[in-house]
């Protein structure tokens, strides 16, 4: 079956300017992830969704930094006024549910989108 | 959060077997251990998830001691595709904390 898709797969954009990065879950995951990953760094958790809301965007660099859910499905990370260091692999992951405490269902990775900022 | 210690490298053999661990002292009750594969230029990929003692699934297993403070990824008889970084994880909640990962290079 279709796994994670992100798009574009790579944007290079210029100081200051608005991006917008897409993320396509595998039908039916109510849970829903982004994170931000630099060169030999592991992944930085960014915020977090169960179905539409934002159950924890603790991870936001700042409120440059924006994320929506609309219907439940498609995600849009959005980056206003971008900076050279907001360069990174942006990675966009999914589960099935988040169970409870403690325990954690798989979360499905999509390859993620390489954004420059020059 | 508590927070996890890898080795930064490991270099192996080709049909070796690679125990990697991975310290966590500060463990909460509730927390699980998870661990991902991660190769260039892909999002990381789920291995296994134990809470304690020890679980196998087709490609690894996970040993954790009683006292959770440390966990073992063993993976055997590795070959050149395993060649990755393996990242270690501890949460309970809603956020996943990566480390800096563990990169395993295996060598013909």
């Amino acid at each position: 079956g279709a796994g994670v898709s992100q798009t574009p797969s790579n944007k290079v954009t210029e100081k200051g300017k608005y991006v917008e990065l897409r993320c396509d879950p595998i039908s039916g995951h109510t849970a829903l992830y982004w994170y931000r990953q630099s060169l030999g760094q592991g992944p930085e958790f960014l915020i977090y969704f169960q179905g539409t809301g934002a159950a924890d965007d603790s991870g936001l660099p700042n409120d440059r930094f924006f994320a929506v859910r609309p219907e439940g499905s498609v995600s849009t990370l959005k980056i206003q006024r971008t900076e050279r260091g907001d360069s990174a692999v942006y990675l966009c992951a999914s589960s099935l549910t988040f169970i409870g405490t403690g325990d954690r269902d798989e979360q499905f990775f999509g390859p993620g989108t390489r954004l420059t900022v020059l | 959060l508590a927070k996890t210690t890898q080795p930064i490298s490991m270099d192996s053999y080709e049909g070796q077997e690679v125990n990697i661990t991975c310290s966590h002292n500060n463990i909460a009750t509730n927390d699980y251990i998870t661990w991902y594969q991660q190769f260039p230029s892909q999002g990381p990929r789920f291995i296994i998830q134990g809470y304690k003692t020890k679980v196998t699934n087709e490609v690894a297993s996970l040993f954790i001691p009683a006292d959770r403070k440390s966990s073992t990824l063993s993976l055997p008889r590795v070959s050149l595709s395993d060649t990755a970084v393996y990242y270690c994880l501890v949460s309970g909640g809603f956020k996943t904390i990566f480390g800096a990962g563990t990169r395993l290079f295996v060598k013909a």
